[in-house]
C-alpha cells in the first residue's frame, strides 16, 4: 500500500498567517492527489484535486503544489472559517489511502 | 439540495452484521460511481469499498474482503454496505462518497460525502 505521510500532525496558527502543510507519499503517485478539510462532526469537504486544481466553490486562498512524492497544501492567510483538519488523499494505486491528518488550531 | 444520507449504525457483537444505507438525493444517482468511507473513532480516513454506476464492478480493501458487500439500488437512489463477521476494529464512522465522474472511468476521489453512521462492534 502507499504510504502517506502528512506533517506536521498539529500546527498552531492566528487569523491572517500564510500556512502550509506536506504530503509524502511513500511511492510516486504522480499528481493523483486530493486534499479534504473536515471540522468536527461534519463530512470532509473536497478542497483540491489532482494536486493543484481548486475544487468548484473553493476559496482561492487554499493552493496546492507537488507532483511525485511531496505535496503541499498552503492557506495564503489563515480566516476563522479555516481551522479544522485537513487529509490528503491519493487515488492512483488500490488500495485509496490517506493521510493522518494536520489539524490546525488557534494559536 | 444535493446530498448523502447515512443511516443503519448502531452497536454490534463481534461477529455480528449490519446492514448500512446511503440515499442520494439532488443529483442523478445512476450516473455515479460510489463509495464507502470510514474513519475510527479519533482516526484517520479509510476507503472500504467502490461500486460501477450500474453495479457491475466492485472493489474493496483487503480488510473486508469476504466480509463486506457493497450494493447498490438506483431505482432506490440508494446504497449499501452488508457487514458481516464483524470486528472490533471495524469500529468506525462510516462514510458515503461520490466519485465526481459521470458515466465514464472513475476518478477515484470524491466530491461529495455524507455525515456518517457510527457503527460499535464490541460485546
Amino acid at each position: 500500500d502507499v504510504q502517506m505521510t502528512q506533517s506536521p500532525s498539529t500546527l498552531s496558527a492566528s487569523v491572517g498567517d500564510r500556512v502550509t502543510i506536506t504530503c509524502r507519499a511513500s511511492q510516486s503517485i504522480s499528481y493523483w492527489l486530493a486534499w479534504y478539510q473536515q471540522k468536527p462532526g461534519k463530512a470532509p469537504k473536497l478542497l483540491i484535486y489532482e494536486a493543484s486544481t481548486l475544487q468548484s466553490g473553493v476559496p482561492s486562498r487554499f493552493s496546492g503544489s507537488g507532483s511525485g512524492t511531496e505535496f503541499t497544501l498552503t492557506i495564503s492567510s489563515l480566516q476563522p472559517d479555516d481551522f479544522a483538519t485537513y487529509y490528503c488523499h491519493q487515488y492512483t494505486i488500490s488500495p485509496l489511502t490517506f493521510g493522518s491528518g494536520t489539524k490546525v488550531e488557534v494559536k | 439540495e444535493v446530498q448523502l444520507v447515512e443511516s443503519g449504525g448502531g452497536l454490534v457483537q463481534p461477529g455480528g452484521s449490519l446492514r448500512l444505507s446511503c440515499t442520494g438525493s439532488g443529483f442523478t444517482f445512476s450516473s455515479y460511481w460510489m463509495n464507502w468511507v470510514r474513519q475510527a473513532p479519533g482516526k484517520g480516513l479509510e476507503w472500504v469499498a467502490n461500486i460501477k454506476e450500474d453495479g457491475s464492478e466492485k472493489y474493496y480493501v483487503d480488510s473486508v474482503k469476504g466480509r463486506f458487500t457493497i450494493s447498490r439500488d438506483n431505482a432506490k437512489n440508494s446504497l449499501y454496505l452488508q457487514m458481516n463477521n464483524l470486528r472490533a476494529e471495524d469500529t468506525a464512522l462510516y462514510y458515503c462518497a461520490r466519485d465526481p465522474t459521470v458515466r465514464s472511468d472513475p476518478k477515484w476521489y470524491f466530491d461529495l460525502w455524507g455525515r456518517g453512521t457510527l457503527v460499535t462492534v464490541s460485546s
